[in-house]
């Protein structure tokens, strides 16, 4: 079954500086890759995704790459701010009939 | 209807009790899931329903787990003779079963079971 590794388990930034966090997956059958944010004692929500017709999605601030060749995804999270302090969750899925499986999390913490 | 809604919030149990969640979806949501969240660690899968039919159960999930949507609309997740590795919080999550929405997660604020 789809296997989803997420690393690195922590990342600490400057404010402004950019933070990047790296996934990869198992079922090279898998063809959509969310992001969901938790912020502590809150439930995972949705910030961005990306379906594998294309390499790359950006929303303002954050934007996620996909590399299928290499079974690869990324975030990335530029000019970061302290509201950006949070666990952060990759995950995959098989078409729109199929579970979704996340990694284990990055804990992610805004230096001011 | 503003959410996906989970009840009980908290439960604190003694081992070897059964205990039993309700998770109440987004109501045009066709798709249910169900996960388990220990801390620190990302949401692991442990079942999902299209409508009332369920599709798929984690190999990870013992017998004393079972999942219900009797009427493809609200689902209940009973535990049979908790053990303290049970507890975790169990999320609920509800998605569009095809679309663009399909496969975009809501969850519900989750259910916290204390094995004592």
């Amino acid at each position: 079954g789809e296997n989803v590794e997420q690393h690195p388990s922590t990342l600490s930034v400057q404010e402004g500086d950019s933070a990047v966090i790296k996934c990869t997956y198992s079922d090279s059958a898998s063809n959509y890759f969310p992001w969901y944010k938790q912020e502590l004692g809150k439930r995972p929500q949705l910030i961005i995704d990306i379906r594998s017709n294309v390499g790359e999605k950006k929303d303002q601030r954050i934007a996620v790459t996909l590399n299928k060749t290499a079974k690869h995804f990324s975030l990335h999270i530029t000019e970061t701010q302290p509201e950006d302090s949070a666990v952060y969750f990759c995950a995959a899925g098989l078409g729109s009939a199929s579970k979704i499986i996340f990694g284990s999390g990055t804990r992610l913490s805004i230096r001011p | 209807d503003t959410g996906v809604s989970q009840d009980p919030r908290h439960k604190i149990t003694k081992r070897g009790q059964n205990v039993t969640f309700r998770c109440d979806p987004i109501s045009e949501h066709n798709r249910l899931y169900w996960y388990r969240q220990t801390l620190g660690q990302g949401p692991e899968f442990l079942t999902y329903f299209q409508n009332e039919a369920q599709l798929e159960k984690s190999r990870l999930l013992s017998d004393r787990f079972s999942a219900e949507r009797p009427k493809g609309s609200f689902s209940t997740l009973e535990i049979q003779r908790t053990e303290q590795g049970d507890s975790a919080m169990y999320l609920c999550a509800s998605s569009h079963g095809q679309g663009a929405g399909a496969n975009v997660l809501t969850f519900g604020a989750g259910s916290r079971l204390t094995v004592l």
